[in-house]
């Protein structure tokens, strides 16, 4: 299985920062990266797709960036809604797997 | 617009099995893409359980391969769970997705609002 590795697992930050997340592949996946925002209580939601094509309906605030094993999904200045738990998922090879989570919280 | 909705038990008993439907709508499953499940125990990240096809060709997680059954209801447009021999740390909430895959790679773009399963006696 490929193992996905989030870092950090939480961080703090106000409204209008900017915030970037990291994720590594355990080995080279090409761009076959995703990103999820999971607010508590709800379903996770597609943020980001391919590494850095950003789903439909979602604000631009939000990109990725990345390839083969290191990406980042960086958000440009945090909104009061963004305050959730983001998680990276490969689909280079079945099992399909995730990173930890990052929890990003009000500071 | 793509909406799926989970449904079954809320609590099943050690050793038996654990079985669950997502009813999808705004889309016919025998149409095209992958149908998954996705679970999340109460406050841990999310493991993917296994994928079916439209065609009903299955890929499950090798972690839990010996103990999952996913299945197709194209008449009801709907699809299903089976986890068989369950222990408290099958407890969880499961959800159903969609597996949208093309030669980017593959996303669960639209997913149910989960259900939660515990397992008790």
């Amino acid at each position: 299985d490929i193992q996905m590795t989030q870092s950090p697992s939480s961080l703090s930050a106000s409204v209008g920062d900017r915030v970037t997340i990291t994720c590594r592949a355990s080995q080279s996946i090409s761009s076959y990266l995703n990103w999820y925002q999971q607010r508590p209580g709800k379903a996770p939601k597609l943020l980001i797709y391919a590494a850095s094509r950003l789903q439909s309906g979602v604000p631009s605030r939000f990109s990725g960036s990345g390839f083969g094993p290191d990406f980042s999904l960086t958000i440009s200045s945090l909104q009061p809604e963004d305050f959730a738990t983001y998680y990276c998922q490969q689909s280079y090879s079945t099992p399909l797997t995730f990173g930890g989570g990052t929890k990003v919280e009000i500071k | 617009q793509v909406q799926l909705q989970e449904s079954g038990p809320g609590l099943v008993k050690p050793s038996e099995t654990l079985s669950l439907t997502c009813a999808v709508s705004g889309y016919s499953i025998s149409s095209g893409y992958y149908w998954d499940w996705i679970r999340q125990p109460p406050g841990k990240g999310l493991e993917w359980i296994g994928s079916i096809y439209h065609t009903g060709s299955t890929y499950y997680n090798p972690s839990l391969k010996s103990r999952v059954t996913i299945s197709l209801d194209t008449s009801k447009n709907q699809f299903s769970l089976k986890l068989s021999s369950v222990t408290a740390t099958d407890s969880a909430v499961y959800y159903c997705a969609r597996l949208n895959a093309d030669t980017s790679g593959s996303h669960l773009d639209y997913w149910g609002q989960g259900t939660l399963v515990a397992v008790s006696s």
